[in-house]
């Protein structure tokens, strides 16, 4: 059973459609944040969040934590071919390690 | 300018055999961490240490083994590699500590043949 489940697993959209990926738990989180991994690279943070009801945007990405700090949002606006990529949310239980959910994986068609 | 660079990239090895991976961060943070990728992309902890003390030994096989001579490098040597040992492996480093943002080398991706 993973700590934090992404939703939906495996996205494929056109250029300029608008995407949210979900990510959800039943546990509280001291912060949350997304990475974006790109095929033979590492993760690269985007964002952490750390209130509950916090909105982060970053250009087109809007990223939002649950106000019960349990969940978190991703929403591209208008998705680009360069956003193609893996996107992983981890949690930050408090005190403990980080955990990361499965991912989402992003195609974005030209 | 590498933050956290990891070597080799590619490491390609018959079962049986030992191996390690190297990792040096300039970033000079407190923390540092081995992750291991399997096929369905899913990112797990293996090992944390903060200050060359490991912190996280998270149920990995004895045959795997992390030292940390000094705070800005965290080498992983794995002995009698295995079929499933197979994946790629990242080291990491945060700044404030275990459960803050990670920062990733590229991976090393291992294959065992």
């Amino acid at each position: 059973t993973q700590l934090l489940e992404q939703s939906p697993q495996f996205l494929s959209i056109q250029e300029g459609e608008n995407l949210t990926v979900y990510c959800n738990s039943s546990s509280v989180f001291s912060s949350l944040q997304w990475y974006r991994q790109e095929p033979g690279e590492g993760p690269v943070l985007l964002v952490t969040v750390v209130t509950g009801g916090e909105v982060k945007k970053l250009k087109r990405l809007t990223f939002q934590f649950g106000d019960a700090r349990k969940d978190s949002s991703l929403h591209i606006t208008a998705a680009q071919p360069g956003d193609t990529g893996l996107y992983l949310c981890a949690g930050a239980v408090y005190g403990n390690k980080l955990v990361f959910g499965a991912g989402t994986i992003l195609r974005v068609k030209s | 300018d590498t933050a956290v660079s990891q070597t080799p990239k590619y490491l390609v090895t018959q079962m049986g055999n030992d191996k390690s991976i190297k990792c040096e961060q300039n970033l000079g943070h407190d923390t540092m961490y081995w992750y291991k990728q399997d096929s369905k992309k899913f990112l797990k902890i293996m090992f944390s240490y903060n200050n060359k003390e490991l912190i996280i030994n998270e149920t990995v096989p004895n045959r795997f083994s992390p030292k940390s001579p000094d705070k800005a490098h965290l080498n992983l040597h794995i002995n009698s590699l295995e079929l499933g040992d197979s994946a790629v492996y990242f080291c990491a480093s945060s700044p404030y500590g275990l459960n803050t943002e990670a920062f990733f080398g590229q991976g090393t991706r291992l294959t065992v043949v």
